[in-house]
């Protein structure tokens, strides 16, 4: 399984961008990578999936380097129920033991 | 299309007593999976089922812990004699029948089921 990096925590003010950036070295060649969102006393939440360059739908986008070894989780104008803490997961297709690491804790501060 | 359901979300339960965990999943999903996530923790796969079979336990403590889904009914995950350690927040998962090897099959989260082991 891949081993992932990821910032414990971030602020913010409303209305910035935020970028989460997750540190995968060892990715397998067919893993893709998943980001989760968990609000307190919430289960995670499917956010966006891609494998390479960039991914966007209508909540972030997803920008993944060439070499894969990491990647960017961007948030476009934050609100406070952007406030969450941010899983990013490298799976492969197919597979279903999500592994969760710590993951980021995002402020968002008025 | 209602999401997973769990209940109760808070259960406390005084050490050596049992705690049964329900998960209904969404509809038309046939896969479940149970994750543990302890205090400042990220979640941690614990088991996957199918209707009427446990398909990985992988993750599941040896002892005390079991898990099922019955042809009709919700998804159990049993914890016997529980213990302080086994205070967490237990979230299910569910997922539809895989549509092919090589997509990604989403699991969908409920709200946790949070249990304290006095």
């Amino acid at each position: 399984l891949a081993k992932t990096t990821q910032p414990i925590s971030m602020d913010s003010y409303e209305g910035q961008e935020v970028n989460i950036t997750c540190s995968h070295n060892n990715i397998a060649t067919n893993d893709y990578i998943t980001w989760y969102q968990q609000f307190p006393s919430q289960g995670p939440r499917f956010i966006i999936q891609g494998y390479k360059t960039k991914v966007t739908n209508e909540v972030a986008s997803l920008f993944i380097p060439a070499d894969r070894k990491s990647s960017t989780l961007s948030l476009p104008r934050v609100s406070l129920s952007d406030t969450a803490v941010y899983y990013c997961l490298p799976s492969g297709a197919g597979s279903y033991q999500l592994t969760f690491g710590k993951g980021t804790k995002l402020s968002v501060i008025p | 299309n209602a999401g997973v359901m769990q209940n109760p979300r808070h259960l406390v339960r005084r050490r050596g007593q049992e705690a049964r965990l329900r998960c209904s999943p969404m509809k038309g999903h046939s896969h479940v999976y149970w994750y543990r996530q302890l205090p400042e923790e990220g979640l941690k796969f614990m088991v996957y089922l199918q209707k009427e079979n446990i398909i990985d336990e992988s993750g599941m403590p040896k002892e005390r812990f079991s898990a099922e889904f019955p042809k009709e009914g919700p998804s159990i995950l049993r914890i016997q004699q529980v213990v302080r350690g086994d205070s967490a927040a237990y979230f299910c998962a569910s997922s539809p029948p895989a549509s092919g090897g090589s997509s990604y099959n989403e699991q969908f989260f409920g709200p946790g089921t949070r249990l304290t082991v006095l």
